[in-house]
């Protein structure tokens, strides 16, 4: 079963790095473009960037871009969201999810990150 | 503020057929597919139709989406209690280096 896993809910003081995964598997995990997902609490989806794995070319929303980084391991199937000084604002849940045809096919269970003071 | 616009809320009775409106521009819509997704709370998204009008396998034909020109429509006939929950247009766009767009988000309630 195609499937991404991302690491475990993270609570952080407003300040600190941080960096979270998704891990992808039974699937070619350099051939399709893995996008991360924010959805802040009470509102709607966001697109926060993709990547493709096998050139680690990116493509990051405006909204976001200089604030987070995308990046992925292609020995281990993962691919990561991390931030560098995280605010309160931060606070959201983020999915990964993996782009075939233009379309999220599969997604990963969530990561709720917290930051808080 | 999202580029592609949904209702933010729509209703239905049980085997009422109810239609969620997207609409987007030619940067987006007007040139790229339009895909749709399901949030239940508390569960990660679920892509409910795909390419305008196309549905992955176990999804029921209960759904079905349609396009023209700079606008999509999601229906969803004899609507049942499970389907409640939030819907989500999403399209490429452009202007934006193909970055994926996604609509408000629509609360659907069945009453």
């Amino acid at each position: 079963e195609v499937q991404l896993v991302q690491s475990g809910a993270e609570v952080k003081k407003p300040g600190e790095s941080l960096k979270i995964s998704c891990q992808g598997s039974e699937y070619r995990f350099t051939s399709y473009w893995i996008a991360w997902v924010r959805q802040m609490p009470g509102k709607g989806l966001e697109c926060v960037g993709l990547i493709f794995p096998a050139d680690s070319d990116t493509i990051y929303s405006p909204s976001f871009q200089g604030q987070v980084t995308v990046s992925v391991d292609k020995s281990t199937s993962t691919a990561y969201l991390q931030w560098s000084s995280l605010k309160a604002s931060d606070t959201a849940m983020y999915y990964c999810a993996r782009r075939m045809e233009g379309a999220f096919d599969v997604w990963g269970q969530g990561t709720r990150v917290t930051v808080s003071s | 503020q999202s580029v592609l616009t949904q209702p933010p809320s729509a209703s239905g009775t049980p085997g009422q057929r109810v239609t969620i409106s997207c609409s987007g521009s030619n940067s987006n819509i007007g040139t790229n597919t339009v895909n749709w997704y399901q949030k239940v709370p508390g569960t990660a998204p679920k892509l409910l139709i795909h390419s305008n009008n196309q549905r992955p396998s176990g999804v029921p034909d209960r759904f079905s989406g349609s396009k023209s020109d700079t606008s999509a429509s999601l229906a969803i006939s004899g609507l049942q209690s499970e389907d409640e929950a939030d819907y989500y247009c999403a399209a490429l766009d452009d202007s934006l280096n193909g970055l994926v767009l996604f609509g408000g988000g629509t609360k659907l309630t069945v009453l």
